[in-house]
């Protein structure tokens, strides 16, 4: 399967802490994305990694990308109540389809 | 939600009876997707669109169908619903023709099959 696997499952820091999630996947990628989704709410995308990409930085998001180990990471850095969310990576490989990971619970508490 | 509505946003319904969900999306996108998520599951893709008239399968397409019959609808049809499908089901828009692209979410439509 292409899908995703985000690791930990969930996870609880502190506001002002950082917080890493991993996504490891199994087959060639072209791009890797990451997408937040509050609770109740649609899916929103926060960054895409090129396959011949290794490191892409949006605000306190950094995301790095390890084809030779098929994983990637997302860092927030100086987390806030407000990133509390659901994280899921999401795979492209050659078509116009994204398969999803089953994602990363974030709590950030104040 | 990047122009993207989902009609109902809740529905209870019975086993066996139809359903139709309906995705309307202002941006003109070329690309629309149906994705169910369930606990432990993720999002799973059940059908797609590559343009009007254009449809294909996703992961998880067994019970449903769709259509578009217009750029700025999908519609997504449980021919009898099962209690199976019960779930969360979330539309999504992509400009299309770019193999960088990223997928604008509706807010999603809870139902319910009792």
């Amino acid at each position: 399967s292409q899908q995703g696997e985000e690791d930990p499952q969930a996870l609880s820091i502190q506001e002002g802490e950082n917080a890493t999630m991993n996504c490891s996947y199994k087959t060639s990628i072209n791009n890797l994305q990451w997408y937040r989704q509050n609770s109740g709410r649609g899916l929103v995308h926060l960054i895409l990694i090129r396959s011949n990409e290794r490191e892409k930085h949006s605000g306190r998001l950094r995301v790095t990308l390890d084809t030779s180990k098929k994983s990637s990471s997302l860092l927030i850095t100086a987390s806030r109540a407000a990133d509390t969310a659901s994280y899921f990576c999401a795979i492209q490989g050659g078509s116009e389809k994204l398969v999803f990971g089953k994602g990363t619970k974030l709590t950030v508490n104040p | 939600d990047a122009g993207i509505t989902q009609s109902p946003r809740h529905k209870v319904t019975e086993t066996g009876t139809p359903v139709t969900l309906r995705c309307h999306q202002t941006e003109n996108h070329r690309y629309m997707y149906w994705y169910r998520q369930d606990p432990g599951h993720g999002l799973r893709l059940i059908h797609y669109s590559y343009g009007v008239k254009d449809t294909d399968k996703g992961e998880v397409s067994d019970g449903y169908s769709v259509s578009r019959s217009k750029t700025e609808d999908f519609l997504l049809t449980l021919e009898s619903a099962t209690s199976s499908q019960t779930s969360v089901y979330f539309c999504a828009a992509a400009k299309g023709g770019d193999m960088e692209d990223t997928q604008y979410f509706g807010p999603g439509t809870r139902l319910t099959v009792l």
